[in-house]
């Protein structure tokens, strides 16, 4: 998976609750977004960044937000955990503008809220 | 907004056939296209690109095809193989935009 990690790989939670999953890369990758895979619906982009503490909304950001303090580094944070986050969250990079929608895609994380 | 959407949900194969995986797109300053793999368990993986001003492009095995006046995109695979299992999106980018829209998927499930 192009040197990502996404972690944790599976998480349980209750509603209300507070959950951060990170997206770590080792290739130095300028861009980094963090998707959202539902049945029937694709991917959809939460936030992405493209920078250190460059970060921007996608179509679905509403109860999300993200930090980016180092460049392998994207942190992203369910601030108070709702049953309609159940998902697959996915973490991608691309390397530079030039062909960014060659993005390489981590491994996934499988987040429950109960 | 506009979409990327796909006329099949599930194509099933035998082995050694070409599939074609078709997508429609409804959005005319798309100019890129970008066709993923994703098999079961994992993140997506980049398969081909295609510019707008393109009408064909080739890769290893597979091919995509644009077809601007009907806003059709398709991805063919050659000689298809048990390993092409996997579910394939088409996505695309438009207005300068290096972020993609991705299309729903569709499941291809290729019989020994």
């Amino acid at each position: 998976d192009a040197g990502i990690t996404q972690s944790p790989r599976h998480k349980v939670t209750e509603t209300g609750t507070p959950v951060t999953l990170r997206c770590h890369q080792t290739e130095n990758h300028r861009y980094m977004y963090w998707y959202r895979q539902d049945p029937g619906h694709g991917l959809r982009l939460i936030h992405y960044s493209y920078g250190v503490k460059d970060t921007d909304k996608g179509e679905v950001s509403d109860g999300y937000s993200v930090s980016r303090s180092k460049t392998e580094d994207f942190l992203l944070t369910l601030e108070s955990a709702t049953s309609s986050q159940t998902s697959v969250y996915f973490c991608a990079i691309s390397e530079s503008r030039a062909h960014p929608y060659e993005q390489y895609f981590g491994p996934g994380t499988r987040l429950t809220v109960t | 907004g506009e979409s990327v959407g796909l006329h099949l949900p599930t194509l099933s194969v035998q082995e050694g056939d070409n599939s074609i995986i078709n997508c429609a797109y409804s959005n005319s300053a798309s100019d890129y296209f970008i066709w993923y793999k994703q098999e079961s368990g994992k993140g997506p993986q980049f398969i081909i690109d295609i510019r707008s001003n393109m009408d064909k492009r080739q890769g290893q095995r597979v091919t995509v095809l644009l077809n601007k006046t009907v806003k059709h995109l398709s991805l063919q695979i050659a000689a298809t193989q048990p390993g092409d299992s996997a579910v394939y999106f088409c996505a695309e980018t438009s207005g300068g935009s290096y972020i993609p829209t991705f299309g729903r998927g569709t499941s291809l499930i290729v019989h020994p």
